[in-house]
């Protein structure tokens, strides 16, 4: 099974600054199965950006992925308020789906 | 407008058996792949248990194998899954969430329902 680790656990940042978040994998995952979700407090996840980089419908453009391999990254380039939120990464291969532990975004 | 309701959730003891429905509007449920996600109270996301759209292919995380079934009617337009021999770390949020085109992620998910092992 693959494993998903993310950090930093929890980033704390100003409204307006940039956010990189990291998500590394134990073997490499196709970037086609690579995905990123935003889950605030009492609800349930929202999928952010797949197929590594794709933004979901109705996501802004500060939201962007990258990465390839074992190593992926979001960023959120200029933080809003509302972007307080835990992020998650995803991945599917044989049969399993497998999620990261997840970051927590903090604004300050 | 894609919308997804849990519902069964409770309290139930350890070694019982509860089952889960999500019911399905806004779409045509019987194109999408859907599965079970949980969640534990402070932690992470998990998925459970995988159905095809036409019930063919069935998978579980090894978790809930043995212990949980997953099933669908689509001409209800809804999603179960039946659990049993029930353990404390079974003690979570259940979301239903939708497949999309590929299978490989969810675009949906339901609010949840609270599902409590406990003695």
């Amino acid at each position: 099974e693959i494993v998903l680790t993310q950090s930093p656990g929890t980033l704390s940042l100003s409204p307006g600054e940039r956010a990189t978040l990291s998500c590394r994998a134990s073997q490499t995952v196709s970037s086609s199965y690579l995905v990123w979700y935003q889950q605030k407090p009492g609800q349930a996840p929202r999928l952010l950006i797949y197929g590594a980089s794709s933004r979901a419908t109705g996501i802004p453009d500060r939201f962007s992925g990258s990465g390839s391999g074992t190593d992926f990254t979001l960023t959120i380039s200029r933080l809003e308020p509302e972007d307080s939120a835990v992020y998650y990464c995803q991945q599917y291969g044989s049969s399993s789906w497998t999620f990261g532990q997840g970051t927590k975004v903090e604004i300050k | 407008e894609v919308q997804l309701v849990e519902s069964g959730g409770g309290l139930v003891q350890p070694g019982g058996s509860l089952r889960l429905s999500c019911a399905a509007s806004g779409f045509t449920f019987s194109n999408f792949h859907m599965s079970w996600v949980r969640q534990a109270p402070g932690k992470g996301l998990e998925w459970v248990s995988y159905i095809s759209s036409s019930s063919s292919l069935i998978y579980y995380a090894d978790s809930v194998n043995g212990r949980f079934t997953i099933s669908r009617d689509n001409a209800k337009n809804s999603l179960s899954l039946q659990m049993s021999s029930l353990r404390d770390e079974d003690t979570a949020v259940y979301y239903c969430a939708r497949g999309t085109a590929t299978g490989t992620n969810f675009d949906y998910w339901g609010q949840g329902a609270l599902v409590t092992v406990s003695s």
